[in-house]
């Protein structure tokens, strides 16, 4: 299993420009998720799906929408890019037998807002 | 408003057991989550639960409202960012720290 992936790994922006990152799990995971990783500020939620066809706001949604596509894919889309939004963005995804919240992440879209 | 603390770095001598601490005023937090995380990785779980636990050299002590995440032996190659999370009951998301820099000096 690749587990979970996300493209592209960088991207440079002009303000203004849009883009969407996308994220994919195989893990056959129902609820996936949406971070955002700045310094001094670790892990912050922007947008979660807790299944396909649903989406619900996180702690920092502002400037962002997303799509559940299916049950595999979660994309994350900037309308008019901001330097605001230079971050580090990480998608993961749940696990759901264990009986705990244990998230796998993926490997990370390091975006630079110019 | 419910948040996740620890500390923004924790230095250790190579060998030694560094412990990196947490606590939480997140409502009806169960579980806590311990996580490692190497610039330009995946964050990856180390340890979890609601009681006591260890995972090879990573031990995890478990209050209501804290947590501790013990290294074991620990070396210069973990060095990192270490983010300690917790979630409530009947909830889909979990609530990050601010991530602890592990600093290690031989």
């Amino acid at each position: 299993n690749a587990g979970v992936t996300q493209t592209p790994k960088f991207q440079v922006l002009k303000t203004g420009q849009s883009m969407t990152l996308q994220c994919a799990q195989d893990m056959n995971h129902n609820s996936m998720y949406w971070y955002r990783q700045d310094p001094g500020m670790g892990l912050r939620l922007i947008y979660y799906s807790a299944s396909e066809g649903t989406t619900d706001k996180g702690e920092v949604p502002n400037g962002y929408n997303v799509s559940r596509l299916n049950k595999r894919e979660f994309s994350l889309r900037l309308e008019s890019a901001a330097p605001s939004q230079t971050s580090v963005y990480f998608c993961a995804s749940k696990e759901e037998t264990s009986g705990y919240n244990e998230q796998f992440f993926g490997p990370g879209t390091r975006l630079t807002v110019l | 408003k419910d948040q996740v603390f620890q500390p923004s770095t924790v230095a250790s001598s190579e060998g030694a057991v560094v412990e990196i601490f947490c606590n939480h005023s997140v409502s009806n937090a169960y579980n806590f989550f311990w996580y490692l995380h190497f610039p330009g990785c995946a964050p990856r779980l180390l340890v979890k639960g609601s009681k006591p636990s260890q995972q090879g050299r990573y031990n995890m002590t478990y209050e209501r409202f804290s947590s501790s995440l013990l290294i074991l032996q620990v070396r210069e190659a973990d060095a990192a960012v270490y983010y300690c999370a917790c979630e409530g009951r009947n909830t889909d998301k979990l609530i990050f720290g601010t991530g602890t820099r592990l600093q290690v000096f031989p």
